[in-house]
């Protein structure tokens, strides 16, 4: 059954650090997602791209965070001055229609530590 | 403002004995709602989802679940647990068709004793 990979699974990472999360959609999968769950909370949707684009985001995306699909198999999450508050469980997803039509498949999560 | 309520951190119930996981919602318009599970050091997986049509939806695993539009409720339910049916349940909903984000529960963790 094909799925989502997320690496790596765990980081740590010094506050103020750039770092990069990285995932492997589902090959026929056109829409892409990241969102996060910091430790006791709710799952939060972050951002959601489609045709090399950002198609919809949250407030919590802000100028900190970027994503990029840079060849045909990856989507990437970066942020560029990581913040204590940014520790949490980062999951990526992915789906053949937008969110109403079609369920979306999930990575295991990157759990991203801010020391 | 757009939400969903899951009350119950936990829900416990006896291996063979019916389950049922809460969750309601608050969005305007036509909602459509999803269940998803996680099991530990998984990711999130797709159980079912409301769209339109029958109230009632069946799902992954014998999982099912009951839209409820007039009590903006969509109840999981199980007519028979399995003690590998515990794991932490959430449910979600996607505003419109063409939004593409999910809004997510808190999460109720499921225990079923064998």
């Amino acid at each position: 059954e094909p799925e989502v990979t997320q690496t790596p699974s765990h980081q740590v990472t010094q506050m103020g650090q750039e770092v990069i999360l990285r995932c492997v959609p589902i090959s026929n999968h056109l829409y892409f997602y990241w969102y996060r769950q910091i430790l006791g909370q709710k799952v939060e949707f972050l951002v959601s791209f489609y045709n090399n684009e950002i198609s919809e985001k949250s407030e919590i995306f802000d100028d900190q965070f970027s994503v990029e699909r840079p060849d045909g198999s990856n989507f990437t999450l970066k942020i560029r001055s990581t913040k204590l508050e940014d520790s949490a469980m980062y999951f990526c997803a992915s789906s053949r229609e937008p969110g109403g039509n079609t369920e979306a498949f999930f990575g295991q999560g990157t759990r991203l530590t801010v020391v | 403002a757009q939400s969903v309520a899951q009350p119950e951190d936990q829900v416990n119930v006896a291996e063979g004995n019916p389950l049922t996981v809460k969750c309601t919602y608050s969005v305007s318009g036509n909602p459509y709602l999803f269940w998803y599970v996680q099991y530990p050091n998984r990711g999130l997986q797709f159980l079912l989802k409301y769209i339109t049509g029958d109230n009632l939806v069946k799902g992954s695993y014998g999982f099912e679940a009951e839209f409820n539009k007039s009590q903006t409720s969509f109840h999981l339910k199980k007519p028979s647990a399995l003690v590998s049916d515990s794991a932490l349940y959430f449910c979600a909903v996607s505003p419109t068709q063409s939004s593409y984000k999910l809004i997510f529960g808190s999460g109720t963790r499921l225990l079923v004793r064998p």
